[in-house]
């Protein structure tokens, strides 16, 4: 059973289009997060959500937004692509302890995004 | 701005030797350490996690911490040229009260034959 999903797998589209990657996870974690990763694999946190509190990292334009329709799913909306959106983008998630830094991460196999 | 550094490489091993891969990171409040390897292409994947100071072994992997001089590292045994990948440093910060792991950018890993 995969732990982490996402789809889809690859995505390329124009610029100003309207795009969203799915993810999902049934490790019955709490905490999900979306991270991307440029041409030089640096990998950036964007977003790190609970059922109780999104964080935000500040360097995220608004153009994307997470969204969660349960505790297994986090989902990427990105609008007006543009061309320096292209990575790939990860999904993760973890457990987090009471008052505590979470578990380990475990990520899911990433969405390769393509704009032309 | 909490940071966590590795030398970028490429590291170059022969196969069956010890590969030694170094991080260093800025909080001194963080507790929570990871180790994982990402091969060309794919996602990062969890090999080691380290909370108190010392070693820990799992396998042909040791992870090493150092609080005091703020200093993680991860040695391969017998390293294979299967090892060969990147892996990636990640640091939970202790304050804050966000806990979101900071990544490092990575140490390219070369076994040769």
């Amino acid at each position: 059973d995969t732990a982490v999903s996402q789809t889809p797998k690859y995505l390329v589209t124009q610029m100003g289009n309207d795009k969203s990657i799915k993810c999902e996870q049934n490790l019955g974690h709490d905490t999900m997060y979306w991270y991307k990763q440029d041409s030089k694999k640096f990998l950036k946190i964007m977003f790190s959500y609970n059922n109780k509190e999104l964080i935000i990292n500040e360097t995220v334009p608004n153009r994307f937004s997470p969204k969660s329709p349960d505790k297994a799913h986090l989902n990427l909306h990105i609008n007006s692509l543009e061309l320096g959106d292209s990575a790939v983008y990860f999904c993760a998630s973890s457990q987090k302890k009471a008052g505590g830094p979470p578990y380990e991460q475990y990520f899911g196999p990433g969405t390769r995004l393509t704009v032309t | 701005q909490k940071e966590v550094e590795q030398n970028s490489g490429p590291l170059s091993v022969p196969e069956g030797a010890i590969a030694s891969l170094n991080c260093t990171y800025s909080d001194r409040g963080s507790q929570s350490f990871f180790w994982y390897r990402q091969y060309s292409g794919k996602s990062p994947e969890l090999i080691m996690s380290i909370y108190s100071n010392g070693d820990k072994e799992d396998g042909r992997f040791t992870a090493q911490l150092n609080k005091a001089s703020q200093y993680v590292s991860l040695l391969i045994r017998d390293s294979q040229p299967s090892d060969s990948a990147t892996y990636l440093c990640a640091g939970v910060p202790g304050t804050g009260g966000s806990y979101i792991p900071t990544f490092g950018r990575g140490t390219s890993l070369i076994v040769h034959p």
